[in-house]
């Protein structure tokens, strides 16, 4: 069973860095074909997809955002970190992970909600 | 870069069809049989319903089907039921080896 969970800070300040952890079981990301996604959903909005790293530390960025953002993993702990720097009143959102095999997002954590305070 | 776009909302009566579109271009969903749909009960993660276009994986209802001609993919759910009500978000991959969603459709049943 493929599980993930999202952590990290509930409330962060205006120009702070945000620094999620997805921590993830029942797959490996040394596996051909997986990668870890990052995808965010601002309160009563759309989804908007944020990230990957794949099993082969390929790193794709959201073009709007990808001076802000890191991707990381930890392929022994099972985990994947999100950075996201100088974080704006308008980046509070759910951040969700999910697991992506080959082309398809199948597999979501439940969401953490980031609060950015002014 | 734009979300693709998506109807802000689309209505049936139980029993009825519906069809979501989900418009982008070249660059994205006319470029690639890479799309996905999603559907989102309020305060839950997304579901997968649909990959690949028109691919439904295990357990999702023969109700649900995707299509794609050019650069719109469509969804269509059929027999609509009241469990149907939610949000639902296309997702495609592009040019540039990102993903992009749509801006999502809220489904309403009369």
């Amino acid at each position: 069973q493929v599980t993930l969970r999202e952590s990290g800070p509930a409330l962060v300040k205006h120009t702070q860095t945000l620094t999620l952890t997805c921590t993830f079981s029942g797959f490996s990301l040394s596996t051909s074909g997986m990668s870890v996604n990052w995808v965010r959903q601002p309160p009563g909005k759309a989804l908007e997809w944020l990230a990957l790293i794949d099993w082969n530390d390929k790193k794709k960025y959201s073009a709007s955002l990808e001076a802000r953002l890191t991707v990381s993993k930890d392929t022994s702990e099972n985990q994947v970190v999100l950075t996201v720097t100088n974080m704006d009143p308008v980046d509070t959102a759910t951040y969700y992970c999910g697991r992506m095999r080959f082309d398809t997002l199948d597999s979501w954590g439940q969401g953490f909600l980031v609060t950015v305070s002014s | 870069q734009a979300a693709l776009t998506q109807p802000a909302s689309v209505s049936g009566s139980p029993g009825q069809s519906i069809i979501i579109s989900c418009t982008g271009s070249s660059n994205d969903v006319g470029g690639y049989n890479y799309v996905a749909w999603y559907q989102q009960h309020p305060g839950k993660s997304p579901k997968l319903i649909i990959y690949d276009v028109t691919n439904r994986p295990s357990g999702v209802s023969r109700r649900f089907s995707g299509s794609k001609s050019g650069n719109t993919a469509s969804l269509t759910i059929s027999g609509l039921r009241a469990e149907d009500e939610a949000d639902y978000y296309c997702i495609s991959f592009t040019s540039t080896e990102t993903w992009l969603f749509g801006g999502g459709t809220k489904v309403t049943v009369l």
